[in-house]
């Protein structure tokens, strides 16, 4: 167990629809970064943030959003979603800013849209 | 930008023997982290070794090491001694150490499979 929680493990819903996607990471943890592992793009970042505040962003679409909460859990919101997003979203924590600091990842959840 | 390339989607190999991943990468930066992940069938990321690009020495964590060539932007896996709960996909990864804040850079992964 990675300490990291990510809920929920598994959604279906359908194309158009809005989900949200928690990440509750490890105590003591002010980094979280989120994934997304699809087959045909492997594992991308999409976005960093630390301590409340958004750091980076990746390849992140502009129909999904995210945001870290004061208590430090994360979420990230996928809305007009398409057959396409379809994927396993990780979230991975970390005690530092810096990304090369051990990271600690969720079992993810996997986003089914049909 | 990064990339990070691992040429063998599958490899198979014999419990109790040594195996290899390859990971090649290209980068402009000359200080940064490789990492490899293991992802088994129960899909966590679980971190099996790092090393520093500045530290000449290779990286080991007890059956796994790794040999990083620097200057041919090589960084591959050793398993040694394979065991049954070594089966799993094996993601190389990448981070910069200059200053940004960007997640890793992941390969396609290589996906092991263990003979019994």
């Amino acid at each position: 167990d990675s300490g990291v929680t990510q809920t929920p493990k598994h959604l279906i819903t359908a194309t158009g629809q809005r989900v949200t996607l928690r990440c509750s990471p490890r105590s003591g943890d002010l980094s979280v970064y989120w994934y997304q592992q699809s087959l045909d793009q492997g594992l991308q970042f999409l976005i960093h943030y630390y301590n409340g505040e958004e750091r980076a962003k990746g390849n992140i679409l502009e129909r999904f959003s995210a945001q870290q909460f004061p208590d430090l859990h994360s979420e990230l919101n996928l809305s007009s979603l398409e057959l396409g997003d379809s994927a396993l979203y990780f979230c991975a924590s970390s005690v530092a800013l810096e990304p090369y600091t051990e990271a600690f990842f969720g079992q993810g959840t996997r986003l089914t849209v049909v | 930008a990064q990339t990070v390339t691992q040429s063998q989607p599958e490899m198979s190999v014999q419990e109790a023997e040594t195996v290899t991943l390859s990971c090649t990468y290209d980068t402009s930066e000359s200080d940064y982290y490789l990492f490899w992940y293991k992802q088994p069938p129960s899909r966590q990321m679980i971190l099996v070794i790092r090393q520093e690009a500045y530290k000449q020495q290779n990286a080991t964590e007890n059956r796994f090491s790794v040999n990083f060539q620097k200057a041919a932007k090589s960084f591959s896996l050793k398993i040694s001694d394979s065991q049954l709960g070594d089966a799993a996909m094996y993601f190389c990864a990448y981070s910069g150490a200059g200053g940004g804040a960007d997640g890793l850079t992941f390969g396609k992964g290589t996906h092991l499979i263990i003979q019994p």
